[in-house]
């Protein structure tokens, strides 16, 4: 148990566009989701937290008028860049907890997302 | 807030030796500290974890202690296989709130 899906697993888009990514968890409804960026050689850096049917919440420094992050139900939260830029090239994962204690955090397989 | 600080930063061992990775970690108050470990162009794996109340713990070929009067946890895989070979993240959390990870370890075994 504890599969966590995104799709899509890469996308390359043109500078100005925008790019939506779902993460879902499979088989059991998450309490929270977390959203990560990771650059090349590099460790996690978590962006927001998200819980359903409420706002996210941001990490200092990063633009939540960019990055919106929508929760919608127990099992599916999407991500949105918005005017998308080179810079924001990077590889976004998702994560999700189940339980009432919601620790335990479960990866998804990541997007590689490339801007052109 | 927690800081966890993680080394090596690289590993290199023979295949059927032993690798073992130390994180520290700065707030007391932490109480779960998971190990993951990721394939190039994946996500992280949750491949053990282990909570403030457990001194060790271990599932087949690695294990994890933790010590928290020193505040370190050390993961340790025994005979190793070249598909250990991946980055290997520590992390640290007081109850649900958000993971914070050290910074990797990259681990090579070699055949």
């Amino acid at each position: 148990g504890a599969v966590v899906s995104q799709h899509p697993s890469w996308v390359i888009c043109k500078s100005g566009t925008s790019v939506k990514i779902e993460c879902r968890s499979l088989d059991f409804q998450a309490t929270t989701m977390f959203w990560y960026r990771q650059f090349p050689k590099q460790s996690l850096m978590l962006m927001a937290t998200s819980n359903e049917g409420s706002k996210a919440t941001y990490e200092q420094g990063v633009e939540k008028d960019k990055f919106l992050i929508n929760h919608a139900s127990l099992t599916l939260s999407t991500l949105t860049v918005t005017s998308a830029h080179p810079e924001d090239s990077s590889f976004y994962i998702c994560s999700a907890t189940r339980g009432r204690e919601g620790i335990g955090q479960y990866f998804g397989p990541g997007t590689r997302l490339t801007v052109t | 807030g927690e800081n966890v600080e993680q080394h090596p930063s690289t590993l290199s061992v023979q295949e059927g030796d032993s690798a073992v990775i130390k994180c520290t970690y700065s707030d007391s108050a932490s109480n779960y500290f998971p190990w993951y470990k990721q394939e190039l162009g994946k996500g992280p794996q949750l491949i053990i974890d282990i909570r403030s109340n457990v001194g060790e713990k271990k599932d087949q070929r690695i294990a994890v202690t933790l010590n928290k009067t020193a505040k370190h946890f050390s993961l340790h895989i025994t005979e190793t296989q070249p598909e250990d070979s991946a980055v290997y993240f520590c992390a640290a959390s007081i109850g649900n709130t958000p993971l914070v990870f050290g910074k990797g370890t990259r681990l090579s075994v070699i055949a």
